[in-house]
């Protein structure tokens, strides 16, 4: 148990509609990070928060966005889905921005149908 | 960030020692190389990180030559619970993102 909880575990959701995926970090871990993992494409960095603010991004769509609350949980929002968004999304969390060890959640697994 | 490439499996037997080698030419300079080990159903787990020469923690060796442009994990003595996936990324230090391959199935074999 990495400390990172996820939630929903599984979503399974039509075309065209949004969801939102919800990540609390270990405690006291200032910095959380999305990543999508599907087979095709691997495990993927989609955005990074510190303490609240929008640290990084990757390769992540305009369709998603994210936000880091003041209690330091995490929400990545996915809109207009589409059947390509089915995947594994994991949230990690780590104590400071840089050179530390990331703690993955569990992931939500998303079927887009 | 840098690209990294590695096999997509292997196989071992109990007690050898496994050396997974992993390629990224274009890693810059103020990248790290880290490993994660990931179980069916499960988030990756953090193994090693490294920026150069060796590494070594309570279960993993993490060897990287001078010019960066590969790096190898080393798992002494495997059991079949080493079973996995393993990870190879490079992580960006300023912004702690990682960017991982596409992951090297390692199978543990009685």
């Amino acid at each position: 148990d990495s400390g990172v909880t996820q939630t929903p575990k599984h979503l399974i959701t039509a075309t065209g509609q949004r969801v939102t995926l919800r990540c609390s970090p270990r405690s006291g871990d200032l910095s959380v990070y999305w990543y999508q993992q599907s087979l095709d494409q691997g495990l993927q960095f989609l955005i990074q928060y510190y303490n609240g603010e929008e640290r990084a991004k990757g390769n992540i769509l305009e369709r998603f966005s994210a936000q880091q609350f003041p209690d330091l949980h995490s929400e990545l929002n996915l809109s207009s889905l589409e059947l390509g968004d089915s995947a594994l999304y994991f949230c990690a969390s780590s104590v400071g921005g840089t050179s530390y060890e990331q703690y993955f959640g569990p992931g939500t697994r998303l079927t887009v149908t | 960030l840098a690209k990294t490439t590695q096999p997509i499996s292997m196989d071992s037997y109990e007690g050898q020692e496994v050396n997974i080698t992993c390629s990224h030419n274009n890693i810059a300079t103020n990248d790290y190389i880290t490993w994660y080990q990931q179980f069916p159903s499960q988030g990756p787990r953090f193994i090693i990180q490294g920026y150069k020469t060796k590494v070594t923690n309570e279960v993993a060796s993490l060897f990287i030559p001078a010019d960066r442009k590969s790096s190898t994990l080393s798992l002494p003595r495997v059991s079949l619970s080493d079973t996995a996936v393993y990870y190879c990324g490079a992580k960006r230090d300023a912004g702690n993102m990682l960017t991982f391959g596409g992951g090297t199935r390692l199978m543990v074999k009685p």
